[in-house]
């Protein structure tokens, strides 16, 4: 079964410039979550899709980071513009069935971002 | 007060030692409890969960207390392999998986 994919596995940028991840989750995972891990801390979720419509994203900075996935299935996150404090490891990670307790959430192997 | 805190680490111990990861959660309401490894500039990867009547899977064992609002893991006879970055995880009802800032392991010869 193939994981859950990310692109681009790394990305410099500059501040103030736009950038965008795309994730596609494991086949027919409906819940897909956005992470975002700083260095030195756990991961912190940004925001959860149940297929196409938004459970949570109340962690998400909205005057600059969106996020949508249109048709249910991959999912694009996009910072715009960018600050140097958004440097960090984008976690896109999925989940089978509804919305049960994550025992299954498979996390891809994130987009390494650098602002400078 | 951070939803879920860890030990702040790292623990350096010798292999075969023993080692002990304490974690504690603020919201009561939290339905499940996981504990997380991450190897170094790799994702994480589910290690087992937890339940209040405490698991084990080989040389790790995990416990819950509710009523503390207490997580822990216990890995006997270390192994270098076992050297990695240990997340408690809790999760409310909706899925939601909240981390914890981690802790490092790192086991020496």
């Amino acid at each position: 079964e193939a994981g859950v994919a990310q692109s681009p596995r790394y990305k410099i940028i500059e501040k103030r410039q736009s950038v965008a991840f795309w994730c596609n989750p494991i086949s027919g995972h409906a819940t897909l979550y956005w992470y975002q891990q700083i260095l030195g801390q756990g991961p912190k979720l940004l925001i959860q899709f149940q297929n196409n419509g938004v459970v949570d994203d109340s962690q998400l900075p909205k005057d600059r980071f969106s996020a949508e996935r249109l048709k249910g299935v991959d999912s694009t996150l996009k910072i715009q513009p960018a600050k140097l404090e958004d440097s960090a490891v984008y976690l896109c990670a999925s989940l089978g069935g509804g919305l049960a307790g994550g025992t299954s959430q498979y996390f891809g192997p994130g987009t390494r971002l650098l602002v400078l | 007060r951070k939803e879920v805190e860890q030990d702040p680490g790292p623990f350096n111990v010798p292999e075969g030692a023993t080692v002990a990861f304490n974690c504690t959660y603020s919201n009561s309401a939290s339905q499940s409890f996981f504990w997380y490894r991450q190897d170094c500039r790799k994702e994480p990867k589910l290690l087992m969960s937890v339940y209040s009547s405490g698991n084990e899977d080989g040389r790790f064992t995990a416990q819950l207390n509710r009523a503390s609002q207490y997580i822990s893991l216990l890995i006997r006879d270390s192994k270098l392999s076992d050297s990695a970055t240990y997340l408690c995880v809790v999760s409310n009802q909706g899925g939601k998986l909240i981390f914890g800032q981690g802790t490092e392991l790192s086991v020496k010869p």
